[in-house]
């Protein structure tokens, strides 16, 4: 059990344009879901924290109107990078919580925009 | 302000021996501390996590140690195998787990045949 799910696994898109990316708990509801951006061969850096129906909490230093992250259901949330630029281009991985302190990561997201 | 500092960068061990990971974290309002493992273009996944109110976890071959008075914890890896060859990243979170990681920068293990 605890399996998330991203999509798409791997994104090129010109600049200027906006790039959606689905995270999803296959088997378990997530009342909590966290969105990290990985750089090559660096650390996780938390983006946000998404909660089920409510805004998303974003953390210093990142852009909320450039990342919007969306929880519409316990199972679902989707982070839409808007007016992407070549220095979005990165890993980004979403994880959920199982329980009120286990997070579990999807598989990724590469962005390589052109 | 790096809140959790991870060491070794690298780490070469052989077949059959202790793979060994520590880390070490600044705010004292975190509570609860995971371990995950990457392979190349993979999300992490996660191996085993300790509360401080415990001092020592062991999950198979893998064994969190925990000194909360120095704040530090450490992984350790028994009978390290080819197949452990990964990154493996230390985490820390507050309210149990609740909040969002602070990850460590991670230990680029390889386990020599």
């Amino acid at each position: 059990g605890a399996v998330v799910s991203q999509h798409p696994s791997w994104v090129i898109c010109k600049s200027g344009t906006s790039v959606k990316i689905e995270c999803r708990s296959l088997d378990f509801q997530a009342t909590t879901m966290f969105w990290y951006r990985q750089f090559p061969k660096q650390s996780l850096m938390l983006m946000a924290t998404s909660n089920e129906g409510s805004k998303a909490t974003y953390e210093q230093g990142v852009e909320k109107d450039k990342f919007l992250i969306n929880h519409a259901s316990l199972t679902l949330s989707t982070l839409t990078v808007t007016s992407a630029h070549p220095e979005d281009s990165s890993f980004y991985i979403c994880s959920a919580g199982r329980t009120s302190y286990e997070q579990y990561f999807g598989p990724g997201t590469r962005l390589t925009v052109t | 302000q790096q809140q959790v500092k991870q060491s070794p960068q690298s780490l070469i061990v052989q077949k059959g021996g202790i793979s060994i990971i520590n880390c070490a974290y600044e705010n004292t309002a975190f509570d609860y501390f995971p371990w995950y493992q990457q392979f190349p273009g993979k999300g992490p996944a996660l191996l085993i996590a300790i509360r401080p109110d415990v001092s020592e976890k062991k999950e198979g071959r893998f064994t969190i140690s925990f000194n909360k008075s120095a704040k530090q914890f450490s992984l350790h890896i028994m009978d390290s195998q080819p197949g452990d060859s990964a990154t493996y990243f230390c985490a820390a979170s507050k309210r149990g787990g609740a909040d969002g990681l602070t990850f460590g920068k991670g230990t680029h293990l390889i386990i020599q045949p």
